[in-house]
């Protein structure tokens, strides 16, 4: 059994400040990390994609990936209001199959 | 820009009829399409794998004779929900996997919203 492990939330910051989003994976051989952004009512956006050990940065999204310990994160530096929304982080494994944590709800204050 | 594009974003209809959603690949011909549901607040639900030129392959508790897959071409996957019941009142979303160097990026399509009265 594939699992994702993500805190559920709320998790609440002041505009400006870093937010940090975590997951951990079960399945050792999982090779490709996604970061999804999800609207209310909206479907998932694709926001970051990772496959390798170390940071990815892109803008004011940064996603780290740590396989030893299983574990994959995304901060957001500068959180605007707009971020506020449900995170899902997606692990792949086999023939496109995406496993999904259950996600994390970003409120950022203003 | 998208990727994948799906047909209606929104649709009602009644109790016993049949609503067909679609979902496009806009740019690259795609083998695989993937489609979930959503109900409110609530997880994606991973229904069946659409592949272009044979069968679908359903998860366990999917009703295949009731939500009708059919990948016809490489840029088009199609989901049919028949006899469809208040029950089946959910959010639709395909997702389709894209090949860039040697890894796949994975985007959704903007999802159907399906209201069954």
């Amino acid at each position: 059994q594939k699992e994702v492990e993500q805190n559920s939330g709320p998790l609440s910051v002041p505009e400006g400040a870093i937010a940090s989003l975590n997951c951990t994976y079960s399945d050792r051989v999982s090779q490709s990390f996604f970061w999804y952004r999800q609207y209310s009512g909206k479907s998932p956006e694709l926001i970051m994609s990772i496959y390798s050990n170390g940071d990815k940065e892109d803008g004011r999204f940064t996603a780290q990936l740590n396989k030893a310990s299983q574990y994959v994160s995304l901060l957001i530096r500068d959180s605007q209001p707009s971020d506020s929304a449900t995170y899902l982080c997606a692990v792949r494994a086999g023939a496109n199959n995406l496993f999904f944590g259950t996600g994390t709800r970003l409120t950022v204050i203003p | 820009g998208a990727v994948v594009s799906q047909h209606p974003s929104r649709v009602i209809c009644k109790s016993g009829t049949s609503v067909k959603i679609e979902c496009r690949s806009l740019d690259f011909q795609a083998t695989t399409m993937f489609w979930y549901r959503q109900f409110p607040k609530k997880s994606l639900m991973l229904m069946a794998t659409s592949n272009e030129g044979s069968k679908a392959t359903y998860e366990q508790g999917v009703e295949k004779d009731k939500f009708l897959i059919n990948h016809a071409s490489l840029t088009l996957s199609t989901l049919t929900v028949t006899s469809a019941h208040p029950e089946d009142s959910s959010f639709y979303i395909c997702r389709r996997p894209v090949a860039i160097l040697r890894n796949y990026e994975q985007y959704f399509g903007p999802g159907t919203r399906l209201t069954v009265t």
